[in-house]
């Protein structure tokens, strides 16, 4: 299976600051590549999906990039509510997986 | 705006089947071009997508379970199913049920359900 490496396992940062997520895969997924926001208590919610096409309704200060192996999701100006977190997740190959998680802290 | 809500029961014996309902409520499980998912999530393996059934009928699992999942749709009622057999503590997780469409990504999430299985 497709294994994704999400790096770093945990972010402290400030309010206002620009935060960048990476996801790994362990093998080319074109840009087959979702990236979700989970806050504590509820179930994870979909920001991107094709690498870099945002789901209805997200903030513009996300945005992704990326293709093959490597990706990135990008926090411009990280405000409180943003405080989560965030997995990649590859639909390019069966068994579809995640990567482990990225927690972004204040 | 489509709704997910699991439901099914919180605690089992090992050995037992795990069996939860996905009710969809705001729009069609017969869409053609959706897929209908169940994903878990523990603290230690994370999030793990388990399987998926299309419209078609035709379903999708995660070989990690050995064969030991089943998923069905009942049309008339708008809820789809899944069932586990054989379930042992390290089944215990939130179970979520997902819908896509178009871009494969899983769109729509439940609230989840919280199922533990302990003797």
């Amino acid at each position: 299976e497709v294994v994704m490496t999400q790096s770093p396992a945990t972010l402290s940062v400030s309010p206002g600051e620009r935060v960048t997520l990476s996801c790994r895969a362990s093998e080319s997924i074109s840009i087959d590549l979702a990236w979700y926001q989970q806050k504590p208590g509820q179930a994870p919610r979909l920001l991107m999906y094709g690498a870099f096409s945002g789901d209805t309704g997200v903030p513009a200060r996300f945005s992704g990039s990326g293709s093959e192996t490597e990706f990135t999701l990008t926090i411009s100006e990280l405000q409180s509510e943003d405080v989560a977190t965030y997995y990649c997740q590859q639909y390019n190959t069966w068994p579809l997986t995640f990567g482990g998680g990225t927690k972004v802290e204040i | 705006q489509m709704l997910l809500q699991e439901s099914g029961p919180g605690l089992l014996k090992p050995s037992q089947t795990l069996s939860l309902t996905c009710s969809v409520s705001g729009g069609s499980i017969n869409r053609s071009n959706h897929y209908w998912n169940w994903i878990r999530q523990t603290a230690g393996k994370g999030l793990e997508w388990i399987g998926r059934i299309y419209v078609s009928g035709f379903v999708k699992f995660n070989p990690s379970l050995k064969g030991r999942v089943s998923i069905s749709a009942d049309t008339s009622k708008n809820q789809f199913s899944l069932n586990l057999t054989s379930v042992t503590a390290a089944d215990t997780a939130v179970y979520y049920c997902a819908v896509g469409g178009g871009h494969n990504a899983f769109d729509i999430w439940g609230p989840g359900t919280l199922v533990t299985v302990s003797s």
